[in-house]
C-alpha cells in the first residue's frame, strides 16, 4: 500500500504566487524527499529532510516535516510557468532499507 | 548521455508476449530500483537490488522478474504480459547511504519505458 498521501491531488495558481502542497505518511520515516516529475518523464529529486530535521530550504524551496502529525509540506514561493509539473513526496522507512515509497503526487499548473 | 538510460522508450505488445525492458547506469551506482507508475497510483516499488547478488521483491513483484546483469545494468521482464501492466516503467539508482554522508537513499531517474499491453 502506499505510504504516502498528499493534499491537495491537483493546484493551480498564478505566476508569482506561493504553492502549498502537503504530504501524510503512516509509519516511522528515517527520512523524506520531495521529487518533481515534469510531464511523461524521469522524477527529479529536489529535496532531503530527515526525521530529526523540522524545516529546511533550498533555493524557492521550503520544506517542513512534522513527526508528531505524520506529515511534511512543500512550499514553492514566488511560482513560475516552469514550476508547472507534478510533485511527489517520498519517504525512507526508520530502519534504513533504503527503499522509498512515493506518495501519489500533487499536480502543479501555474498560470502566465 | 543520460546518467541512467532506459529502452526501449515506448513499446506496444499483445497479451501472452515476453517483454523484457532494460536499464542501464553510468552512475557508479550500487543500487536499483524498478518503479511502476499509473495514474492517480504514484509510483510502486517493483523490484530493487543492492548489489548484483543481492534482489528483493517490492510491493508489486507479481508477474514481474529482474535480472541484475552487472553492476551497471538491471532488466525488468513480464514472462506473459497482460493488459494491466500498462503503465509507464521507471528505473532509478541510488548510492549507498552513507558513502557520501547522506545517509538516505536519493534517486536518480531514467526517462521511462511507457508500455501498452492490447
Amino acid at each position: 500500500s502506499q505510504q504516502g498521501e498528499e493534499d491537495p491531488q491537483a493546484l493551480s495558481i498564478q505566476e508569482g504566487e506561493n504553492a502549498t502542497m502537503n504530504c501524510s505518511y503512516k509509519t516511522s520515516i528515517n527520512n523524506l524527499q520531495w521529487y518533481r516529475q515534469n510531464s511523461g518523464r524521469g522524477l527529479v529529486h529536489l529535496i532531503l529532510i530527515r526525521s530529526n530535521e523540522r524545516e529546511k530550504h533550498s533555493g524557492r524551496l521550503r520544506v517542513t516535516l512534522d513527526t508528531s502529525k505524520k506529515s511534511s509540506s512543500l512550499l514553492i514561493t514566488a511560482s513560475r510557468a516552469a514550476d508547472t509539473a507534478s510533485y511527489f513526496c517520498a519517504t525512507g522507512e526508520s530502519s534504513n532499507t533504503g527503499k522509498l515509497i512515493f506518495g501519489q503526487g500533487t499536480t502543479l499548473q501555474v498560470k502566465p | 548521455d543520460a546518467d541512467v538510460t532506459q529502452t526501449p522508450r515506448n513499446r506496444i505488445t499483445k497479451t501472452g508476449k515476453r517483454i523484457m525492458l532494460e536499464c542501464s547506469q553510468t552512475k557508479g551506482h550500487d543500487r536499483m530500483y524498478w518503479y511502476r507508475q499509473d495514474p492517480g497510483l504514484g509510483l510502486r516499488l517493483i523490484y530493487y537490488s543492492f548489489d548484483v547478488k543481492d534482489i528483493n521483491k517490492g510491493e508489486i513483484s507479481d508477474g514481474y522478474s529482474v535480472s541484475r546483469q552487472a553492476q551497471a545494468k538491471f532488466s525488468l521482464s513480464l514472462e506473459s504480459a497482460i493488459p494491466n501492466q500498462t503503465a509507464l516503467y521507471f528505473c532509478a539508482t541510488s548510492d549507498v547511504p552513507g558513502r557520501k554522508g547522506l545517509g538516505a537513499n536519493v534517486l536518480t531517474f531514467g526517462a521511462g519505458s511507457r508500455l501498452t499491453v492490447l
